[in-house]
């Protein structure tokens, strides 16, 4: 299986300011043919479900607000959350999605 | 709407079972693989199983391999889990998801919890 393990488990931002979060891969996510790397990024807020912010490591779903941002290929990736709001507090989880069984790193606890 | 709605998550004894529903709306159920991930209180996403549309091609994580059992009925919308034989480690809010075409999970539930206990 590949483990996701990201880093800080915690951090804590103050408002308008930066946060990043690193989501490192045990063996590669970059499917050559396509050149595509299949990580996706989700927000979970207490009490609610995940909510997908980013996926192909890159790309934006839509809707969600441009402060969002990730990069990052092959086993490296962030996401940045480039001006924090406090609607921004929450765990933040990354997952490959290019073998099964699908892995989720262990979550990171964004705070003000 | 597009929304997944679970039910059937219950109080249960070890070694006991318990049968999930997840109902879909608002989109074409038969055309998404869909998948269980289930939440420990107080703890990370954990993927459970996942069933191709067509309900051809079926796979679960080792942790659950012949105990539970995901199912789909596309004339009803709706995605199942049986759980058998369930453990107190099975103790989690559980989810279903949409897969994407690209594959990856672009809707969720908002979940229905899991307890084993005596």
């Amino acid at each position: 299986d590949i483990v996701m393990t990201q880093s800080p488990d915690s951090l804590a931002v103050s408002l308008g300011e930066r946060a990043t979060i690193n989501c490192k891969s045990s063996q590669s996510v970059l499917y050559s043919p396509n050149n595509r790397n299949y990580l996706s990024w989700y927000q979970q807020k207490p009490g609610q479900p995940p909510k997908l912010l980013i996926y192909w490591a890159s790309t934006r779903e839509s809707g969600v607000p441009d402060r969002f941002s990730g990069s990052g290929s092959g086993t490296d990736f962030t996401l940045t959350i480039s001006s924090l709001q406090p609607d921004d507090v929450a765990v933040y989880y990354c997952q490959q999605y290019g073998y099964t069984p699908r892995t989720f790193g262990q979550g990171t606890k964004v705070e003000i | 709407e597009v929304q997944l709605v679970e039910s059937g998550g219950d109080l249960v004894q070890p070694g006991g079972s318990l049968r999930l529903s997840c109902a879909a709306s608002g989109f074409t159920f038969s055309n998404h693989w869909m998948h269980w991930v289930r939440q420990a209180p107080g703890k990370g996403l954990v993927w459970v199983s996942r069933i191709k549309s067509d309900g051809s091609i079926i796979n679960y994580a080792e942790s659950v391999e012949g105990r539970f059992t995901i199912s789909r009925d596309n004339a009803k919308n709706t995605l199942y889990l049986q759980m058998n034989s369930l453990r107190v480690e099975d103790t989690a809010i559980y989810y279903c998801a949409r897969d994407t075409a690209s594959w990856y999970f672009d809707l969720w539930g908002r979940g229905t919890l899991v307890t084993v206990s005596s």
